[in-house]
């Protein structure tokens, strides 16, 4: 099985910082990763999908990238609706997700 | 717009199955793979399996033993069954749809459904 370890599994920031979340996968999994953000209570809502495309309607501060084994989800300039869970998730063998991060307002 | 719905028993007895409808709607289930994913409360998400619109399907291998996921595109539904239940199988349970490109990344989701399992 493939093992996706996120890292932080909490972070806590200020709108406007540039915050950056790491997905390592057990093996390369090319670009077969995908992002999701779950508020409290909500579903989670696909971001970035491929490693690096985004999600239609997804804002232009979201980015993805890497390929291998290692990725990164980058927020540009945090919004306070940007305050949730974030999830990635490999889809080259079965399917498992990360761990989440939390990001938190500081 | 597609929308999914979960639906069936908040509350279901150890031992007992688990059995869970997703009702689509705003789209054709054909030519797509359709989704279970459930989340313990205050935890991570998990991948349950999935099911492609003609009747295949995949399956998580730590649930596969007790999952049985199938699909009815006449009333744009799939649904999910899982045996012999414990308290460690109480969950929110999401249906989602899987984008068929190659990436399969879910697009659309279900609100959830909370399941407890409890006497």
């Amino acid at each position: 099985d493939i093992q996706m370890t996120q890292s932080p599994s909490s972070l806590s920031a200020s709108v406007g910082d540039r915050v950056s979340i790491t997905c390592r996968a057990s093996q390369s999994i090319s670009t077969y990763l995908n992002w999701y953000q779950q508020k409290p209570g909500k579903a989670p809502k696909l971001l970035i999908y491929g490693a690096s495309s985004l999600q239609s309607g997804v804002p232009s501060r979201f980015r993805g990238s890497g390929s291998g084994t290692d990725f990164t989800l980058t927020i540009s300039s945090l919004q306070p609706e940007d305050f949730a869970t974030y999830y990635c998730q490999q889809t080259y063998s079965s399917l498992t997700f990360g761990g989440g991060t939390k990001v938190e307002i500081k | 717009q597609v929308e999914l719905q979960e639906s069936g028993p908040g509350l279901v007895k150890p031992s007992e199955t688990l059995s869970l409808t997703c009702t689509v709607s705003g789209g054709s289930m054909t030519s797509y793979y359709w989704s279970w994913i459930r989340q313990p409360p205050g935890k991570g998400l998990e991948w349950i399996g999935y099911i492609y619109y003609s009747g295949g399907t995949s399956y998580n291998p730590s649930l596969k033993s007790r999952v049985t996921i199938a699909v009815d595109t006449s009333k744009n539904q799939f649904s999910l069954k899982l045996s012999s239940v414990t308290a460690a199988d109480t969950a929110v349970y999401y249906c989602a749809r899987v984008n068929p490109i190659a990436v399969e990344p879910f697009d659309y989701w279900g609100q959830g459904t909370l399941v407890t399992v409890s006497s």
